[in-house]
């Protein structure tokens, strides 16, 4: 089983080009999860989605959007990168009553 | 991380045991999780506690849970130097299962 697969692994992006971060899982989990990583803040939440169709905000959505196209796919947007937005995003998935799996990461910088 | 605190970092000599500490303020978890980061990795999941358990223990690592303190914490036994890593804490919220809350994480290095 891949679990779960992020793409691009790395992107370099100047301020204001747009881009989609791609999730796929392939476990049958209901659950799955955008969440960015910074040096001394750990992981915080951008979007999660609880079932096919439903989408909620994290702690930090702003500039940014999701898409939870079926149950194995959950993308991530930037419609107009910022400097900000240079992290580490992690994308993850959950089944019923079980722990996250997570992806490989995708690191990201804006110029 | 939304109301889960960790320390930053933690340094333990070869062979004792290391505490990692994570302290939470909504008392509704449902699961209490710990993960572990290694350089250039995901997380992965080393062992998760149901809210209703006070502790698990499974080979080198045991969790303590003391819900009247919102205090849970990992302990490793023997510490290796293959587990320096940053250890995540993170929590269900019982208002909604599905979302997955984390602590900012303990980066823990190991003297010989």
């Amino acid at each position: 089983n891949a679990g779960v697969t992020q793409t691009p692994k790395f992107q370099v992006l100047k301020t204001g080009q747009s881009m989609t971060l791609q999730c796929a899982q392939d476990m049958n989990h209901n659950s799955m999860y955008w969440y960015r990583q910074d040096p001394g803040m750990g992981l915080r939440l951008i979007y999660y989605s609880a079932s096919e169709g439903t989408t909620d905000k994290g702690e930090v959505p702003n500039g940014y959007n999701v898409s939870r196209l079926n149950k194995r796919e959950f993308s991530l947007r930037l419609e107009s990168a910022a400097p900000s937005q240079t992290s580490v995003y992690f994308c993850a998935s959950r089944g019923q009553n079980t722990e996250a799996f997570f992806g490989q990461g995708t690191r990201l910088t804006v110029v | 991380g939304e109301d889960v605190e960790q320390s930053l970092f933690l340094s333990v000599r070869e062979g004792d045991s290391s505490v990692i500490n994570c302290t939470y303020t909504d008392s509704s978890s449902t699961y209490l999780y710990w993960y572990k980061q290694e350089p250039g990795a995901g997380l992965q999941l080393l062992t998760y506690i149901f809210s209703n358990m006070d502790m698990k223990q499974d080979q080198r690592l045991t969790v303590l849970l003391n819900k009247k303190d919102k205090h849970l914490s990992l302990r490793i036994a023997d510490t290796q130097t293959g587990d320096s890593a940053i250890y995540f804490c993170a929590r269900t919220l019982y208002s909604s299962a599905s979302k997955i809350i984390f602590g900012s994480g303990t980066r823990l290095s190991i003297r010989p």
